[in-house]
């Protein structure tokens, strides 16, 4: 296990409705990311955190947004809920050095369907 | 722009069979970081290895060995006498290296591997 935890695990949503799903990074991480992954496909980036501010973000939009806490832990919020948010989303932590790409490692994840 | 390709959508062996699972990656920076991760049913991402691209030589894990080509842009992924519980999707994924920033991951859509009895 990695010790990323993602609550809560399976979640369903009306179309515009929001949601806030959450990440507990492992134990020494600095750094968080969120990825999408619809069903038959690979995760797709959706944005990382650094010391509480967002450091890179892919092609979604601004409807998506994030949050890092102090102690690394961090919440992906989604306004508007659309049918096409359907998915299963991946929190991934590392750790984050002036010199390094580290390995981002997984948790569970939380299934999202939007009715 | 950064791709990486999975041709094979799904893959069906016989238990103790080997079976390689191909992946091209594309990509105009010279530095970068190459990933395989397995997903069990249960939905988990299971980190298995990374790779540099300064570093070429192939490397062992127990049944799991990866094949590196510069040359072909390649990073193949083979089970030696597989098991049922090898059972998954497997994904390849490629970062950049930039300084100051942990790389995003570029997935491919996957290979599921179904290792039957």
């Amino acid at each position: 296990e990695t010790g990323v935890t993602q609550s809560p695990t399976h979640l369903i949503k009306t179309r515009g409705q929001q949601v806030t799903l959450r990440c507990s990074s492992q134990s020494g991480h600095n750094t968080v990311s969120w990825y999408q992954q619809a069903l038959g496909q690979g995760p797709q980036f959706i944005f990382q955190y650094y010391r509480e501010e967002e450091n890179g973000r892919g092609n979604f939009p601004p409807r998506f947004s994030g949050l890092q806490f102090p102690n690394y832990s961090s919440e992906l919020n989604v306004n508007a809920l659309e049918l096409d948010d359907s998915a299963l989303y991946l929190c991934a932590s590392s750790l984050l050095t002036s010199s390094s790409t580290d390995t981002q490692y997984f948790g569970p994840g939380t299934r999202l369907t939007v009715l | 722009a950064q791709k990486v390709t999975q041709a094979q959508t799904e893959i069906s062996v016989v238990e103790k069979e080997d079976v390689t699972l191909d992946c091209v990656y594309e990509t105009r920076d010279t530095t970068y970081y190459l990933f395989w991760y397995k997903q069990p049913p249960s939905g988990e991402l299971v980190f298995l290895i990374r790779r540099n691209s300064f570093d070429e030589q192939n490397e062992i894990s127990g049944r799991y060995s990866w094949n590196f080509q510069k040359s072909t842009s390649s990073f193949n992924f083979t089970i030696t006498a597989s098991q049922v519980v090898d059972s998954a999707v497997y994904f390849c994924a490629l970062s950049e290296a930039a300084m100051g920033s942990q790389g995003n991951l570029i997935f491919g859509k996957g290979t599921k591997l179904s290792v039957k009895p």
